[in-house]
């Protein structure tokens, strides 16, 4: 089962920030957080995962407490495209845990309005 | 370089019958996953092949799945004979098998089974 807990659903207008949270008050010492996202009628797409420093790619940041207890994913210009349900997922990092199934939880709905 | 593609897109049967889903992976890919989404529920892991084997099925429902990746190329997922509760998308996903902490796996839009 999915460790994490996320809301359901949530808006954000064009052009704004999109920051998503996630509780994974569980979380062990040796877990990464993970974001992917599913846009309508497309398979899941990875997004950016983290241990426990803020990490930035070319798609969005991903901003994890420093209890590690929670994180946040921000889009930071979201557009119309990145409509789509967004997951958090935690995984254990091992030397061999890159090739480990996902674990999908519910998600949160996110809907960019114009 | 070309995506993971799934084969059908849809697919439509009657209860009873038999469907085979194929899934290429990118090429170089020696992970290969099978997921699904039932209708309502959450993506949910079925099997996992490294190569031609099978590393882990532990998601498999029942018996009336087989998934098979002869060569370690592509793969099949046959249903038979189907159920109404069947019904869901069928996602395959492949990464590279690198003893390391991520490896991305990469989704193909998955093949969307109704089960009359």
């Amino acid at each position: 089962d999915a460790k994490t807990t996320q809301p359901t659903s949530m808006d954000c207008a064009e052009g704004r920030a999109a920051n998503l949270p996630c509780n994974h008050s569980t979380i062990s010492g040796n877990e990464y957080v993970y974001w992917y996202r599913q846009i309508h009628s497309q398979g899941p797409q990875y997004i950016i995962h983290g241990l426990k420093n803020n990490e930035t790619n070319e798609m969005a940041s991903l901003i994890i407490t420093e209890d590690r207890k929670s994180s946040t994913l921000i889009l930071p210009h979201a557009t119309l495209r990145d409509t789509a349900v967004y997951y958090c997922i935690v995984r254990v990092a091992s030397a061999y845990s890159g090739n480990t199934p996902l674990v999908f939880g519910k998600g949160t709905r996110l809907s960019v309005i114009a | 370089e070309a995506g993971v593609t799934q084969f059908p897109s849809h697919s439509v049967i009657e209860k009873g019958q038999t469907v085979t889903l194929r899934c290429d992976p990118i090429s170089g890919h020696d992970n290969l996953y099978w997921y699904r989404r039932v209708m309502g529920k959450e993506i949910k892991f079925l099997l996992h092949f490294v190569k031609e084997s099978k590393q882990d099925e532990s998601g498999m429902p029942n018996n009336r799945f087989l998934a098979e990746r002869t060569g370690g190329t592509y793969s099949t997922l046959k249903v038979q004979p189907a159920e109404l509760e069947d019904s869901g998308v069928y996602f395959c996903a492949s990464s590279y098998a690198l003893n390391r902490v991520h490896n991305e796996q990469f989704f193909g839009p998955g093949t969307r089974l109704t089960v009359l």
